[in-house]
């Protein structure tokens, strides 16, 4: 698995944008990147994956750069429901891989 | 539809009893997870089947550690003789397969929290 780079912890003013950064510089031609939120005492949650182009749900949007080395979660207009443990991580898209999710952002939405 | 349950949901054992927790997967995911996670970290990878065979245990710490899915549905994590070393939240995901094509996002369960003493 490429590994990932993610700071550990970031604020954001509730309404604001949150753009949580990740950096994946040994990222392989067919890595994915995905992002996954833990909310305290829930299991992780998927919320969005790309390949190279930047790709936007009803969750969040993802900015991949062309270099595929970096990329950044924005969440348009944080809500304190949206405090969290954030993780970056890269996988193959199908079959088999191994999941390494380190420690992620923990961001805290501020009222 | 449902999502992935767990049971149960908090687990307290004395140190040197068998614990058994279970994993109810989404219906039709080929693929499930065990994970383990601590106190202020990221999950870690236990083990991996595809259907009811087990196909990646490496992430198992010990031989106390032993994970079952027979009918490649419902998944049992066993572990024997629990240590205090062993407490910790365990997580079970699934998703729906490598031949799927789909992203492979996994679909995680609340997490059976386990406190050995």
């Amino acid at each position: 698995d490429a590994k990932t780079t993610q700071p550990p912890s970031m604020d954001c003013a509730e309404g604001r944008a949150a753009n949580l950064p990740c950096n994946h510089s040994t990222i392989s031609g067919n890595e994915y990147v995905y992002w996954y939120r833990q909310i305290h005492s829930q299991g992780p949650q998927y919320i969005i994956h790309g390949l190279k182009n930047n790709e936007t749900n009803e969750m969040a949007s993802l900015i991949i750069t062309e270099d595929r080395k970096s990329s950044t979660l924005i969440l348009p207009h944080a809500t304190l429901r949206d405090t969290a443990v954030y993780y970056c991580i890269v996988r193959v898209g199908g079959g088999y891989q191994k999941v390494t999710f380190g420690t992620g952002t923990k961001l805290q939405v501020i009222p | 539809g449902a999502g992935v349950s767990q049971s149960p949901r908090y687990k307290v054992a004395k140190r040197g009893q068998d614990v058994a927790l279970r994993c109810d997967p989404i219906s039709g995911h080929v693929s499930l997870f065990w994970y383990q996670q601590a106190l202020g970290q990221g999950p870690e990878f236990l083990t991996y089947f595809q259907n009811e065979a087990q196909l990646d245990k490496s992430g198992l710490p010990s031989d106390r550690f032993f994970a079952e899915r027979p009918e490649g549905s419902v998944s049992t994590l066993k572990i024997q003789r629990t240590q205090q070393e062993d407490s910790a939240v365990y997580l079970c995901a699934s998703s729906l397969g490598p031949s799927s094509g789909g992203p492979g996002a996994q679909y995680f369960g609340p997490g059976t929290r386990l406190l050995v003493l």
